[in-house]
């Protein structure tokens, strides 16, 4: 257990609609960070935060928005849901945000889009 | 054309064996370089992060970087069935943050 929680575990909606998942950082950890996974893309880094501002942006869609409140977790909101955002997202943490610090993954959402 | 490629596998070996898992990248500027493993229906781990070209080992795993020849490389010696589960690389450049770039990953299973 890498102490990272994400919820919900599981998310099935339809196409056109907003879902928003949820990040808890391990204890102490100021930088949070989120992931995609897919089978024809791999995992794909979206988006960090840290302290409460982001870091950095990666391949995240205009669809696709985050934040990280002042108690530090996070969250993920994709909205105008397509198929092809159909997924893993995973939501990983780290101490800081310097070259060397370690992420912790969390166990991911599964996102269907039917 | 991916700026880091991996062979997705999958690879099957049997116990004991001596198992060579490889990347290759197209980004000079990539500094940073390490081995997340991903069991099944898991978040991935890491297992090793290396800086600079040269070998770092951590018990039965060793981490290889060639930055000339932009390849890197993770061995696992004395494989067991618990090492069987995907591998993946990741590296960055490290402009003030840690945009990981990963490869495809490689589904490893060790048979008994």
């Amino acid at each position: 257990d890498s102490g990272v929680t994400q919820t919900p575990k599981h998310l099935i909606t339809a196409t056109g609609q907003r879902v928003t998942l949820r990040c808890s950082p391990r204890s102490g950890d100021l930088s949070v960070y989120w992931y995609q996974q897919s089978l024809d893309q791999g995992l794909q880094f979206l988006i960090q935060y840290y302290n409460g501002e982001e870091r950095a942006k990666g391949n995240i869609l205009e669809r696709f928005s985050a934040q990280q409140f002042p108690d530090l977790h996070s969250e993920l909101n994709l909205s105008s849901l397509e198929l092809g955002d159909s997924a893993l997202y995973f939501c990983a943490s780290s101490v800081a945000a310097g070259a060397t610090d370690t992420q912790y993954f969390g166990p991911g959402t599964r996102l269907t889009v039917l | 054309q991916k700026e880091v490629e991996q062979d997705p596998g999958p690879l099957s070996v049997p116990e004991g064996a001596i198992v060579s898992l490889n990347c290759t990248y197209s980004n000079s500027a990539f500094q940073y370089f390490m081995w997340y493993r991903q069991y099944s229906r898991k978040g991935p781990e890491l297992l090793m992060y290396t800086y600079s070209s040269g070998n770092k080992e951590d018990g039965r795993f060793t981490a290889q970087v060639d930055k000339s020849s932009k390849y890197i490389s993770l061995f696992i010696r004395d494989s067991q069935p618990s090492d069987s589960a995907t591998y993946l690389c990741a590296m960055n450049t490290y402009q003030g943050a840690q945009k990981l770039v990963f490869g495809q990953g490689t589904r490893l299973t060790i048979n008994p």
